[in-house]
């Protein structure tokens, strides 16, 4: 299967502490999203890059959240000095330039902050 | 984007059909309708899009309203298995322009804004 993948599938993690995130898209897609869902809610867009380009970012992407997408490939997603709040399934999802840009998700990382 | 309106939940026989009912009644010329579902605890799946004409594909139908105001998503033989929630999104494709509006500004990727979606529960 050549979905797109993210690792970890769960992480737990103190207050304060610094998490990462990745995501590796379908292979031929130049566009990478990232969301955040949290219970009972739809996702909530964070972020987006085209190639390795990041073109657009979310109100909700603070200070502590960064991404990159160094090669135009996979993506990684930091949070630094995790609060509670951050708890949440993150969403990684690609899309290409060639079709009409339906965006296919990955399975997710489940944050839990303690 | 566009705002839409679903039903909170719905409920189905397994092997009747499920008709889930979405209302855009702001849409513009270059949105397009697009449909996801998600099962508990996994990802987004894409099931379908369209703009104004009915669109079938393997998952499922979907019917649009000629004024383009509301649509129909239509799983022919729901199964347990298609218990999730649906969400109805409103999009321009900015891939490719309209062809409702084809002087409307094209390229750039664009977020996709979920709502709450429908439940749909299919039972036995």
């Amino acid at each position: 299967d050549t979905g797109v993948s993210q690792d970890p599938r769960h992480k737990i993690t103190k207050r304060g502490q610094n998490v990462t995130f990745r995501c590796d898209p379908i292979s031929e897609h130049n566009r990478l999203y990232w969301y955040r869902q949290t219970l009972g809610q739809g996702p909530e867009f964070l972020t987006y890059f085209q190639n390795e380009a990041q073109l657009e970012k979310s109100r909700l992407l603070s200070d502590r959240f960064s991404a990159e997408r160094p090669k135009g490939s996979f993506s990684t997603l930091e949070i630094q000095r995790t609060e509670q709040g951050d708890s949440a399934m993150y969403l990684c999802a690609s899309s290409s330039t060639s079709g009409e840009d339906e965006q296919y998700f990955g399975p997710g990382t489940r944050l839990t902050v303690t | 984007d566009a705002k839409t309106t679903q039903p909170p939940s719905m409920d189905c026989a397994e092997g009747r059909a499920a008709n889930l009912p979405c209302n855009h009644s702001t849409i513009s010329g270059n949105e397009y309708v697009y449909w996801y579902r998600q099962i508990h605890s996994q990802g987004p799946q894409y099931i379908i899009h369209g703009l104004k004409n009915n669109e079938t594909n393997e998952m499922a139908s979907l019917i649009i309203t000629e004024d383009r105001k509301s649509s129909t998503l239509i799983l022919p033989h729901a199964t347990l298995r298609d218990t999730a929630v649906y969400y109805c999104i409103v999009r321009v494709a900015t891939t490719t322009s309209s062809a409702l509006e084809p002087d409307a500004p094209t390229g750039g990727g664009n977020k996709l804004t979920f709502g709450t979606g429908t439940q749909l529960k299919v039972e036995l």
